[in-house]
């Protein structure tokens, strides 16, 4: 079992840039979570996918958005990129127990 | 002020010290949970706790419902310890998790 694994490990971008995060989940769940993570912090819950449709958002902009595909996958997309969006993306599943992580994307915006 | 508080922010310790880090939260919860991140990202969770106590090797978490506090102690700490470990709890009726900030431990040999 390959556990969590998110796509690319790292990226760099320029402020007004799209960026698009992927997110496969450990095998046998169907729930993904994303995460924002800034330096020194502690993560900051963006938002939950379940059965394709967001089931419950954080307190994060409409220039974050997501989906969730029918092999439980997810990405996570942000539009016009700023400089505080960088950080570390997590992405977590489960199924109606604990959360397993992902290694993270680590995004860079200049 | 943050839901979830944890203390000390930086611990450093020698190899072998029996440590203690402790995490407050003030929201009703369903379950807590004790994470590690080491450099570079990759979280593990380490245990999830909604009563009682937990002990995995040398890690032994905690948690008292009603005072709304959690601790995860470390014996014989050893410096692949060194990590930093995250305190978040799962909110009643709530699909996020809440997290600490974090304390970052050093163990030093």
């Amino acid at each position: 079992d390959a556990g969590v694994t998110q796509s690319p490990t790292h990226l760099i971008k320029t402020r007004g840039q799209q960026v698009t995060l992927r997110c496969s989940p450990k095998s046998g769940h169907d729930t993904v979570s994303w995460y924002q993570q800034a330096l020194g912090q502690g993560p900051q819950f963006i938002f939950q996918y379940y059965e394709e449709e967001e089931r419950q958002r954080g307190n994060f902009p409409d220039r974050f958005s997501g989906h969730q595909f029918p092999n439980y996958s997810s990405e996570l997309n942000v539009n016009a990129l700023l400089l505080g969006d960088s950080a570390l993306y997590l992405c977590a599943s489960s199924s109606r127990g604990t959360q397993y992580f992902g290694p993270g994307t680590r995004l860079l915006v200049l | 002020k943050n839901e979830v508080e944890q203390s000390p922010q930086n611990l450093t310790a020698q190899e072998g010290e029996f440590i203690t880090i402790n995490c407050s939260y003030s929201v009703g919860i369903s379950a807590l949970h004790w994470l590690q991140q080491h450099p570079g990202g990759g979280i593990v969770s380490l245990f999830m706790l909604s009563s009682g106590k937990k002990k995995h090797g040398r890690l032994i978490a905690t948690i008292n419902i009603q005072e709304k506090h959690s601790s995860l102690h470390i014996t014989a700490s050893h410096p692949r310890d060194s990590a930093v470990y995250i305190c978040a709890v799962d909110r009643h009726n709530n699909n996020d998790m809440r997290f600490g900030a974090g304390t970052r431990l050093t163990v030093k040999p």
